[in-house]
């Protein structure tokens, strides 16, 4: 299973892009790059996943390098409620399908 | 309503009790989960189902059992409850019909037992 590295804190100030890197360096050609974030002890909640192209949606964006080694979590114009638990997450190769949550980045937005 | 419910929110148990959390989803999805989470720690998979008739051990089974009782409906057991097991616990589903396998959380069901 690829595993995958992220710091254990970021600060940012509100109104500010949060830029939330994540290493994977084991990534399968086929594995995906999921992000998800925690907000105070509620269900985790899907923000964004791509496999090489960068992606765009109404919460974030999602930056890829070239060898897909590493990813950047981009939320444009972060706001209070952006604090959470961040989990960036390498979908297991195989049938199962299951995701598995590392330690996370604790992102605390700042007034 | 919620996509995926849990039920209950909150439980206080005694040691040795047997106590069962629900989860129900209108995802139509085939795929259920259930984790567990640890203060300051990420979650981690007690078990997971594709659908009735699968059921499959994740990382952390030993002292839980569940039940998919339907496809919408997965449920949770703990025959005799232990102070560890004290955690917040999600239930998940995904479709594996598709590309995107992103996943839909529950609530969560916070349990402590004494």
């Amino acid at each position: 299973d690829a595993k995958t590295t992220q710091p254990p804190s970021m600060d940012c100030a509100e109104g500010r892009a949060a830029n939330l890197p994540c290493n994977h360096s084991t990534i399968s050609g086929n594995e995906y790059v999921y992000w998800y974030r925690q907000i105070h002890s509620q269900g985790p909640q899907y923000i964004i996943h791509g496999l090489k192209n960068n992606e765009t949606n109404e919460m974030a964006s999602l930056i890829i390098t070239e060898d897909r080694k590493s990813s950047t979590l981009i939320l444009p114009h972060a706001t209070l409620r952006d604090t959470a638990v961040y989990y960036c997450i390498v979908r297991v190769q195989s049938n199962t399908g299951k995701l598995i949550f590392g330690q996370g980045t604790t992102l605390q937005v700042k007034p | 309503d919620a996509d995926v419910t849990q039920t209950p929110r909150n439980r206080i148990t005694k040691t040795g009790k047997r106590i069962m959390l629900e989860c129900s989803q209108t995802k139509g999805h085939d795929r259920m989960y259930w984790y567990r989470q640890d203060p300051g720690l990420g979650l981690r998979l007690i078990y997971y189902s594709f659908d009735v008739k699968d059921i499959n051990k994740g990382e952390i089974s030993d002292g839980y059992s569940v039940s998919r009782q339907a496809q919408a409906k997965f449920s949770l057991s703990l025959e005799s409850a232990i102070p560890n097991q004290t955690a917040l616990y999600f239930c998940a589903t995904s479709d594996a019909g598709t590309a995107n396998y992103g996943y839909t959380f529950g609530s969560g069901t916070r349990l402590t037992v004494v």
